[in-house]
């Protein structure tokens, strides 16, 4: 079955612009989760929906956001972008977002000028 | 708050030579233990797991047993190869989902690995 879809797979913003990322889940896994990627911090856990609902949400300022939709994708958005949003973003699926194993899309770079 | 700490890299090795990755974590009860790895330009694969003590982990090669007396799970590999550079990061997820704990996987700082023919 197909994996976790994430587009784009490259994006250059102007800082104060907002940005928009999706990720289209595995078939079936209700559970979303997102997180940032960066030499300086590693993988850091932003927020996860399950269900059309937040369940979690790490230590990010409001500018980051989120949403999921009735068919389980998920779009993540930062608004008023800051050079340091420069990162890799990656989105992870599992089947409810518990103790089960997460799969990951190849993730969006985002790179704010 | 649960943590993961892991070898610090770069780790450089010949084609055939044997790998360790040393892998070390706190959690409270019995977390499920995991190690991705991650390819340039790419995103996290998964490369093994275990959910209780003494389970093994194995998937091309690579071996890890969740040692909970030690509290590690440890990457092992008997020979590598040069397609195995990557950067390997070992994770956990709590034992109990709920709360904080909802889709959260707590990661180490991963290891990069070069394998030289």
């Amino acid at each position: 079955k197909a994996g976790v879809t994430q587009t784009p797979r490259y994006l250059i913003k102007t800082r104060g612009q907002q940005v928009t990322l999706s990720c289209s889940p595995i078939s079936g896994h209700r559970s979303v989760s997102w997180y940032q990627q960066t030499p300086g911090q590693g993988l850091q856990f932003l927020f996860e929906y399950f269900s059309e609902t937040q369940r979690n949400k790490g230590n990010f300022p409001g500018r980051f956001s989120g949403r999921q939709f009735s068919n389980s994708r998920s779009e993540m958005n930062v608004s008023t972008l800051e050079l340091g949003d420069s990162a890799l973003y990656l989105c992870a699926s599992s089947s409810f977002g518990g103790v089960t194993e997460a799969f990951f899309g190849q993730g969006t770079r985002l790179t704010v000028v | 708050g649960d943590s993961v700490t892991q070898m610090e890299g770069p780790v450089t090795l010949s084609e055939e030579a044997c790998l360790t990755i040393n892998c070390t974590y706190t959690a409270t009860g019995y977390p499920s233990l995991f190690w991705y790895v991650q390819y340039p330009g790419e995103g996290l694969q998964l490369l093994l797991k275990a959910t209780k003590a003494d389970d093994k982990g194995s998937n091309k090669g690579f071996e890890a047993t969740y040692r909970k007396e030690t509290t590690s799970f440890h990457l092992e590999k008997g020979s590598v190869q040069v397609s195995d550079s990557a950067v390997y990061f070992c994770a956990l997820s709590p034992a109990n989902a709920g709360g904080t704990s909802y889709g959260k996987l707590t990661f180490g700082q991963g290891t990069i690995l070069t394998v030289h023919p």
